[in-house]
């Protein structure tokens, strides 16, 4: 199985700032690498595919990079709507899997 | 728009079996280009995938559950099932079905999940 590792299970970050969410992969996943973000009692939903392309419908300030083992969620500039919990989700091999994921917090 | 929607039992007693139905509208689970998967949520933890099935009724598992799992289709009612046989405290959970979309490879959308308790 692949692990996927997000080292920050939580990070304090204010309206307005920078964030960034780091994820790693046990081995390559090449680019088969998606976000979702969930909020509290909801279900996940998908930000970005394909490590870097942004779904439709989704606030430009969201993006994605990285390739291979290592990739970064980037929020330009948080948004009060942006307060939740953030995942990664490798798709290069079954089983499909996750990581631990990251809450972002006021 | 594709929606999907759990339903079943929200609490089930341990060594009996777990038993959840997904039902799709705007679209049909016979399409090619998809997978429908069932992934569970134990509170205040992350995720885990259960399996998927394709329309040609083809199967994966997460070998954590597979000798566990069984997941199914009924084309007629545009639906896919959840068993998990044998269940503990442990299998306490919210529910998700989800689309995985194979020309992009990812989980889009998710059913709003259905919390299902273990308890005698």
């Amino acid at each position: 199985d692949i692990q996927m590792t997000q080292s920050q299970s939580s990070l304090s970050a204010s309206v307005g700032d920078r964030v960034t969410i780091t994820c790693r992969a046990s081995q390559t996943v090449l680019k088969f690498l998606n976000w979702y973000q969930q909020k509290p009692g909801k279900a996940p939903n998908l930000l970005i595919y394909a490590a870097s392309t942004l779904q439709s419908g989704v606030p430009s300030r969201f993006s994605g990079s990285g390739s291979g083992t290592d990739f970064t969620l980037t929020i330009s500039s948080l948004q009060p709507d942006d307060f939740a919990t953030y995942y990664c989700q490798q798709s290069y091999s079954l089983p499909l899997t996750f990581g631990g994921g990251t809450k972002v917090e006021i | 728009q594709v929606q999907l929607q759990e339903s079943g039992p929200g609490l089930v007693k341990p060594s009996q079996t777990l038993s959840l139905t997904c039902t799709v509208s705007g679209g049909s689970i016979s399409s090619s280009s998809y997978y429908w998967n069932w992934i569970r949520q134990p509170a205040g933890k992350g995720l885990e995938w259960i399996g998927r099935i394709y329309t040609n009724g083809n199967t994966n598992f997460n070998p954590s559950l597979k000798s566990r799992v069984i997941i199914s289709e009924d084309t007629s009612k545009n639906q896919f099932s959840l068993k998990l046989t044998s269940v503990t405290a442990a299998d306490t959970a919210v529910y998700y079905c989800a689309r995985y979309d194979s020309n992009v490879g990812c989980f889009d959308p998710w059913g709003q999940g259905t919390l299902v308790t273990v308890s005698s």
